[in-house]
């Protein structure tokens, strides 16, 4: 399976302020999702990020709000915009590769919006 | 669309207890399906899988069989640890759903010694 990072590990943020999380893969994956865990609570898609082009987002969830890029297969980022408390949650990025049917998750990013 | 019904937690045993955490589904396509264990303070780990009906998963002692004809994949353990006190999520992927997870709600699991 592929090694995950992602930075920060955890941060704690102004309202108002923006936070962009890094997320890379020790591999070329096909695929790279970005997932939001609200506290205690189950995962939520946010948005399919594509190589190459503008990412794939759910249903409730827009750029504007949470940016995404993919320049290349090993690297992605997702930019939590003009934060408020209700933002504080985990985010969690996941890979696919290639035929697998699985995907492997990040450690994911705890934050904290004050 | 795709939907996960897991049983809610928290779910409370002692040591050596047996575990069973129920899962139903609902898909358009054929998904693969999936658990996933959340340790406190860490991701998501893939405890395991199954691709396709009667196909049974397996991993450090927890497996878990799909079952098509009652659209359910139950997490089960004849022994439990301490170290199993965790959140367990049941998932599925469908390919006619752009291969996006779609989890239950997790249900958390409190192993006492």
């Amino acid at each position: 399976s592929a090694v995950i990072s992602q930075k920060p590990s955890r941060d704690i943020c102004q309202r108002g302020t923006s936070l962009t999380i890094q997320c890379q893969v020790d591999s070329q994956v096909t695929m790279m999702f970005w997932y939001r865990q609200q506290p205690g609570q189950s995962l939520t898609l946010i948005a399919t990020a594509n190589q190459g082009s503008e990412a794939t987002y759910e249903s409730g969830f827009v750029i504007d709000k949470f940016p995404i890029s993919r320049p290349n297969l090993t690297f992605s980022t997702l930019t939590v915009s003009n934060m408020s408390p209700e933002d504080s949650s985990i985010y969690l990025c996941s890979v696919k590769s290639g035929q697998a049917y699985e995907q492997y998750f990040g450690p994911g990013t705890r934050l904290t919006v004050t | 669309g795709n939907s996960v019904t897991q049983m809610e937690g928290p779910v409370t045993l002692s040591e050596e207890a047996f575990l069973t955490i129920n899962c139903t589904y609902t898909a358009t396509g054929y998904p693969s399906l999936f658990w996933y264990v959340q340790y406190p303070g860490e991701g998501l780990q893939l405890l395991l899988k199954a691709t396709k009906a009667d196909d049974k998963g397996s991993n450090k002692g927890f497996e878990a069989t799909y079952r098509k004809e009652t659209t359910s994949f139950h997490l089960e353990k004849g022994s439990v640890q301490v170290s199993d006190s965790a959140v367990y999520f049941c998932a599925l992927s469908d390919i006619a759903a752009g291969n996006k997870l779609t989890f239950g709600g997790g249900t958390r699991v409190l192993v006492k010694p």
